[in-house]
């Protein structure tokens, strides 16, 4: 079983935000965030990933709480290219080199234009 | 640089027959991953592959499925005598070796299995 819990869907109006939330209450200190995402009947493609501290590249930013027990994924200013099922996954990078990654449902979002 | 290949894109397989699917890591990348996706669901992990060695298979069926990654060539995922509940999308994904790997995976297209 996934070790974080998403919304199953989302909705968002193209250009505003979409802010996606994760639950990994059950995170170890080893482990990181990562975010993928999966746009239909592509492969998954990486966005971006964390441990403590917030995070920001060209694609979205990555807000971790303090506690470590979720995190929000923002998309600033989302378009249509944006629609996609969007995965959270908890990892500790430095176990070895095995990606084992475990993957939940995701969040299905949708940008509306 | 090109990205992860995988082919065939799309496989057509009578129930009984062989399917192989090929996969090309990212260049400069030592380590293979494949990963099944049922329809409405996530990636489940199936086995992690290094040059000539298989790491981690605990997500492989234990009958009619095994993985290669030789020396020379691609990665080879190869289901024989499939039945109808292996079609689904095969994804193959890679990373690099050391220091270079901070976690993330690159993915290719996925091969799509259809099991009539």
């Amino acid at each position: 079983d996934a070790k974080t819990t998403q919304p199953p869907s989302m909705d968002c109006a193209e250009g505003r935000a979409a802010n996606l939330p994760c639950n990994h209450s059950t995170i170890s200190g080893n482990e990181y965030v990562y975010w993928y995402r999966q746009i239909h009947s592509q492969g998954p493609q990486y966005i971006i990933h964390g441990l403590k501290n917030n995070e920001t590249n060209e694609m979205a930013s990555l807000i971790i709480t303090e506690d470590r027990k979720s995190s929000t994924l923002i998309l600033p200013h989302a378009t249509l290219r944006d629609t996609a099922v969007y995965y959270c996954i908890s990892h500790d990078p430095n176990a070895g080199n095995n990606r084992k990654l475990i993957w939940g449902l995701g969040t299905s979002l949708a940008v509306n234009p | 640089n090109a990205g992860v290949m995988q082919n065939p894109r799309h496989l057509v397989r009578r129930r009984g027959q062989e399917a192989r699917l090929r996969c090309s890591p990212m260049k400069g990348h030592s380590h293979v991953y494949w990963y099944r996706q049922l329809p409405e669901e996530g990636l489940k992990f199936m086995v992690y592959l290094q040059k000539e060695n298989i790491i981690d298979e605990s997500g492989m069926p234990k009958e009619r499925f095994s993985a290669e990654f030789p020396k020379e060539g691609p990665s080879i995922l190869r289901i024989q005598q499939v039945v109808r509940g292996d079609s689904a999308a095969y994804f193959c994904a890679s990373s690099p070796p050391g220091p270079r790997n901070t976690g993330e995976l690159f993915f290719g297209e996925g091969s799509r299995l259809t099991v009539l």
